[in-house]
């Protein structure tokens, strides 16, 4: 079974600081990988994703993301941090043998201080 | 933005009614999906389809019941709603193979007095 495990339910940073949100996964295949933000009211919107190809993948709205098979971990970071980012954020990773099937991680709400 | 539209996107039911929401998608995708997102769980999958009358189980499967008879429809139905299944829907799409991201329509709120 897959499973994935973001550390800290709740990360505030001060606008302009490092972003670094931590997701770790366990998977019996090589996985895929999945960033998704989730603003108020809204539904998931795709961020980022690792499908095998580079290991540092690059996303939407500065984000990037990199897989580390050895640490099996996927943490997502942006240089500097946005008033605009704050949201909550899902890490996921896919079953490629069970219908591409999505297991999530419980989210991180980020918090941007001006 | 993927074509997905939910339906009601907001509704109050009493204990022990019935209740169906809807998906519909214009995307032409195979796979949908039902999930539930509730405080500290993340999202998880209630059902899904991976084509036209057939479906299949997820985690939280249990006290719901789902159909598909065309491609562009899923509908999730509680068959009689709970206080526990006070929760946000949402459907999601994905095509076959290739790189299998999902994308997720808007929403429903249901709230089960």
């Amino acid at each position: 079974a897959q499973s994935v495990t973001q550390l800290g339910s709740h990360v505030s940073v001060s606008e302009g600081a490092l972003v670094l949100l931590r997701c770790n996964y366990s998977s019996s295949v090589p996985p895929y990988l999945f960033w998704y933000v989730q603003y108020p009211n809204q539904g998931l919107q795709l961020l980022l994703k690792y499908t095998s190809a580079a290991t540092l993948v690059k996303g939407i709205n500065g984000f990037e993301a990199e897989f580390k098979k050895s640490e099996t971990s996927f943490h997502l970071t942006k240089p500097s941090a946005h008033m605009s980012d704050a949201a909550e954020y899902f890490c996921a990773v896919s079953d490629r043998n069970a219908g591409n099937m999505l297991t999530f991680g419980g989210g991180t709400r980020l918090m941007v201080k001006p | 933005d993927a074509g997905i539209t939910q339906s009601p996107r907001h509704k109050v039911t009493e204990t022990g009614t019935p209740v169906t929401l809807r998906c519909h998608q214009t995307e032409n995708h195979r796979y949908m999906y039902w999930y539930r997102q509730d405080p500290g769980h993340g999202l998880r999958l209630i059902h899904y389809s991976y084509g036209v009358k057939d479906t299949d189980k997820g985690e939280v499967s249990d006290g719901y019941s789902v159909s598909r008879s065309k491609t562009e429809d899923f509908l999730l139905t509680l068959e009689s709603a709970t206080s526990s299944q006070t929760s946000v829907y949402f459907c999601a799409i994905s095509e076959s193979g290739v790189t299998y991201e999902q994308y997720f329509g808007p929403g429903t709120r249901l709230t089960v007095t």
